[in-house]
């Protein structure tokens, strides 16, 4: 398996609603990534966890709040977005240093209304 | 910190014609780098990347692309587009140590007229 799965691939969601995205490796990445993607912009990174404990957020609100409950899944947790979180959000995954395989999923396009 | 500059925001070629997206990258170490393309409406998928050894890297669906590194650069091509090559194409860079994020640059709009 080479892929990094998420789901699900569309969501609408109120602004007072509580939803969760979910991204799935099974290549043995100790490494997982969450990007966001404006229209038109390049993507631009959220969190990095690292065996499973978060290293990096780059100043992204709280109403965005990330999981990694193992290795393999990598969750990103919804609540009171606004219309401008609108974007297409993708997850990535890497193995240690050195080692070639970052892989991005197809993302989750998510539209709050 | 790491960053990537693309120049041309935006190509029209003919089909047939050849092209050449130019790519800047400033890091103070060893670089993995990377092209994606994004067709309309799509996901990233990656066309080729560079991690060591031969710096002339061959891709999918005929790209190609050169690592510079004295001039810090890694322009893609290809001989002959197509219609259905139209997309965005982004340029990408990332630390070759540790967890590192991948940085993109702005994107290129290429546009292929039949």
């Amino acid at each position: 398996d080479t892929e990094v799965t998420q789901t699900p691939k569309h969501l609408v969601m109120g602004m007072t609603n509580k939803k969760s995205l979910k991204c799935e490796q099974h290549m043995g990445h100790r490494a997982m990534y969450w990007y966001k993607q404006k229209a038109k912009k390049p993507p631009e990174l959220m969190f990095v966890y690292s065996y499973e404990k978060l290293s990096i957020n780059e100043s992204v609100p709280s109403r965005f709040s990330p999981e990694c409950p193992n290795s393999s899944l990598l969750n990103l947790h919804l609540h009171a977005l606004q219309p401008e979180d609108s974007a297409l959000y993708l997850c990535a995954s890497s193995p240690p240093s050195r080692v070639p395989g970052y892989t991005f999923g197809s993302g989750t396009r998510l539209t709050v209304v | 910190a790491q960053s990537v500059s693309q120049h041309n925001h935006h190509v029209i070629l003919s089909e047939a014609a050849s092209l050449e997206l130019g790519c800047n990258y400033s890091y103070g170490g060893t670089v993995n780098l990377f092209w994606y393309v994004q067709y309309p409406g799509q996901h990233l998928q990656l066309l080729l990347k560079y991690f060591s050894g031969d710096p002339l890297v061959k891709g999918i669906k005929g790209f190609e692309a050169e690592f510079i590194k004295s001039k810090f650069s890694f322009n893609l091509r290809k001989p002959s587009v197509q219609w259905s090559d139209t997309a965005e194409y982004f340029c990408a860079v990332k630390g070759s140590g540790g967890y590192q994020k991948v940085t993109f640059g702005i994107g290129t709009k290429l546009q292929v007229i039949p």
